[in-house]
Order: C-alpha cells, then structure tokens, then sequence
C-alpha cells in the first residue's frame, strides 16, 4: 500500500506567480489534511478535507489560498500571488476516518515551495 | 499561541544509551496524543500514539507516558541507535473537535556513534 502521495517535491517560484501542490492520499482514506512547516519550527495546520468538501479551513490565510478534493484526483492546495513569506514545506496527510474514531494520520514527504 | 511545547530544542545520547523527549500540553481538553519522528527531507513518521484514558503505552523500542495532572508527554527510546537521530514532535488532538493536530516546535535528537 502506498504512502501518501506528494508533488512535486521542489518548487521554486518567483513572486506574483501561482504555486499548485498535489496531494494523493493513501488508498481507502477518505480524509485529507494540509499543514504547514517553517525552517526549524513545527507544522501549522491549514485546512481539513473529505471528498468535495471542506470541512475546516481555520488555518488557511484568508487571501490567495484555496484548497479543494474532487471526487477524482488528488487533493489540490493552490496559493496565488505567491510572495516570500510563503516559501516553506507544505504537508499533506490523510487518514481513513476520524481521530475520535481511532484514526491516525499519516504524512507525505512534502513539498518545498520556494519563492524568489 | 500554541499548546503544545517541549522542555529542550536539542538532545544529544551515545549509541545504546536511553533517551527521554519530553513535551508539556496546555489544553486541558486534549484527549489524543501523538508523537512524530522527522528525518531531514521528509515528513513527520508515526511513532505512537496514546489516549487520555491510558498514562503508559509501549511499542517496538518506544514507550510513551501521559501525565494528565501536570499535562505533561514523555517518549522514551530504549537502546537508542544513529538511525533515531531526527526531530521528535508531539502533537495534540481533541477528539469531538477539529480534526486538526497542533504540533510542538519538536527536540532535534542526536545519537553519537
């Protein structure tokens, strides 16, 4: 069974551009999660998923960021108008139900956005 | 701010040695606690995790302890080995709320040879 699924692994932007991370979770999990991690500090989270829907977004920037799970394909988190601030390893993880329910979340290994 | 932390940033042990990575919790609430091991590179990797009606909960080589009264998380790595050395997180969870893990600024374990 494959881990969780990101990519691409590096992405270097410059400011103004838009940055698209993917994320496909595990097979049979139906929850998706995105965190958030700067050098030397641990991860934030962002925004939760299931299938066509958000269910918490508390942590997501009000502004140029968005995240969706479409019933096909991978989980996308979209940030536009990147700028400096942004630069820094995005995280996704997924589980196959809820934490109440037992459930666990795993990672995958990250995508490293860097804006110039 | 958060509410989760660590005692120590850094924790160095010789090959063989124990280690013990320590975590205080301010949420009284939090019933879910996990700890995640970090290597450079890559992403947080489960270790084990414990719920709030259990104090003690052992694995392969690790045991971690919760201290409801003093909201206090320990992880323990027993016979502890150069492949160990990474970043150790613990996070939080409060089962009947969000979903979302708050995780701690983590303690960089280093094992010397």
């Amino acid at each position: 069974n494959a881990g969780v699924m990101q990519n691409p692994r590096h992405l270097v932007r410059r400011r103004g551009q838009e940055a698209r991370l993917r994320c496909s979770p595990m097979k049979g999990h139906s929850h998706v999660y995105w965190y958030r991690q700067l050098p030397e500090e641990g991860l934030k989270f962002m925004v939760y998923l299931q299938k066509e829907n958000i269910i918490d977004e508390s942590g997501m920037p009000k502004e140029r960021f968005s995240a969706e799970f479409p019933k096909e394909g991978p989980s996308i988190l979209r940030i536009q108008q990147v700028v400096r601030g942004d630069s820094a390893a995005y995280f996704c993880a997924s589980s196959p139900g809820l934490a109440g329910a037992g459930e666990t979340q795993y990672f995958g290994p990250g995508t490293r956005l860097l804006v110039l | 701010g958060e509410s989760v932390g660590l005692h120590l940033p850094t924790l160095s042990v010789q090959e063989g040695d124990n280690s013990i990575i320590n975590c205080a919790y301010s949420n009284s609430a939090s019933d879910y606690f996990i700890w995640y091991k970090q290597e450079s590179g890559k992403g947080p990797q489960f270790i084990i995790d414990i719920r709030s009606n259990m104090d003690k909960r052992q694995g392969q080589r690790v045991t971690v302890l919760l201290n409801k009264t003093v909201k206090h998380l320990s992880l323990q790595i027993a016979a502890t080995q150069p492949g160990d050395s990474a970043v150790y997180f613990c996070a939080e969870l409060t089962q009947g709320g969000s979903e979302k893990l708050v995780f701690g600024k983590g303690t960089k374990l280093t094992v010397n040879p």
